[in-house]
């Protein structure tokens, strides 16, 4: 069975950096693109980066580029991102996702619990 | 501002039918196919619409998708009480380079 479970989050005062983690176990984590998501309290989705297997790609959503980085390292099937220069607007929960294999569309087929980085002095 | 547009709330009466609307433009729905995500409260994300019209396993066939042009759809048929959540569509987008949700739509069961 797919698990997912993100760690890492916490307060953090503006400025601040913090790493989250997600270890993934189930399925062959080095095959699959992982994606990060996140979602501010009482908001809608927004996604904020993507990994490819190897790790060679990575793209960022434009609310976070230059301040964070995501990274996975396959021999532990872990998913990381490093978040720096953070800000008030960052205050979410966040989503470890892995996206589907050969389908149309890249659908997001399954989702951690999520870990809350909370951003405030 | 979400790049992909949808209604913030609709509603129905238990067996009606639902639809919810997705708008996106040439870059991401035009181009690349619609998923759907359902939510609710204090719980993550569940795909229940992928490839714009197909359903996982174990998603019942009240639920049901479609793209034409640069807009998308879920349908419920047959609206149950428990169908009451948080619905969002979303699809890559060539311009932006990363995956863009819509704001999402709050179903209400009356």
């Amino acid at each position: 069975e797919v698990h997912l479970v993100e760690s890492g989050g916490g307060l953090v005062q503006p400025g601040g950096s913090l790493r989250i983690s997600c270890a993934a176990s189930g399925f062959t984590f080095s095959s699959y693109e992982m994606n990060w998501v996140r979602q501010a309290p009482g908001k809608g989705l927004e996604w904020v980066s993507y990994i490819t297997g190897s790790g060679t790609t990575r793209y960022y959503a434009d609310s976070v580029k230059g301040r964070f980085t995501i990274s996975r390292d396959n021999a532990k099937s872990s998913l990381y991102l490093q978040m720096n220069s953070l800000r008030a607007e960052d205050t979410a929960i966040y989503y470890c996702v892995r996206e589907s294999q050969n389908i149309l569309g890249a659908p997001f087929d399954y989702w951690g619990q999520g870990t809350l980085v909370t951003v405030s002095s | 501002q979400s790049v992909l547009t949808q209604p913030p709330s609709a509603s129905g009466t238990p067996g009606q039918r639902v639809t919810i609307d997705c708008s996106g433009g040439s870059s991401n729905i035009g181009t690349n196919a619609v998923n759907w995500y359902q939510q609710f409260p204090g719980t993550a994300p569940k795909l229940l619409i992928y490839s714009s019209n197909q359903r996982p396993s174990g998603v019942p066939d009240r639920f049901s998708g479609s793209k034409s042009g640069t807009s998308a759809s879920l349908a419920i048929s047959g609206l149950q009480s428990e169908d009451e959540a948080d619905y969002y569509c979303a699809a890559w987008d060539d311009s932006l380079d990363g995956v863009v949700f819509g704001g999402g739509t709050k179903l209400t069961v009356l």
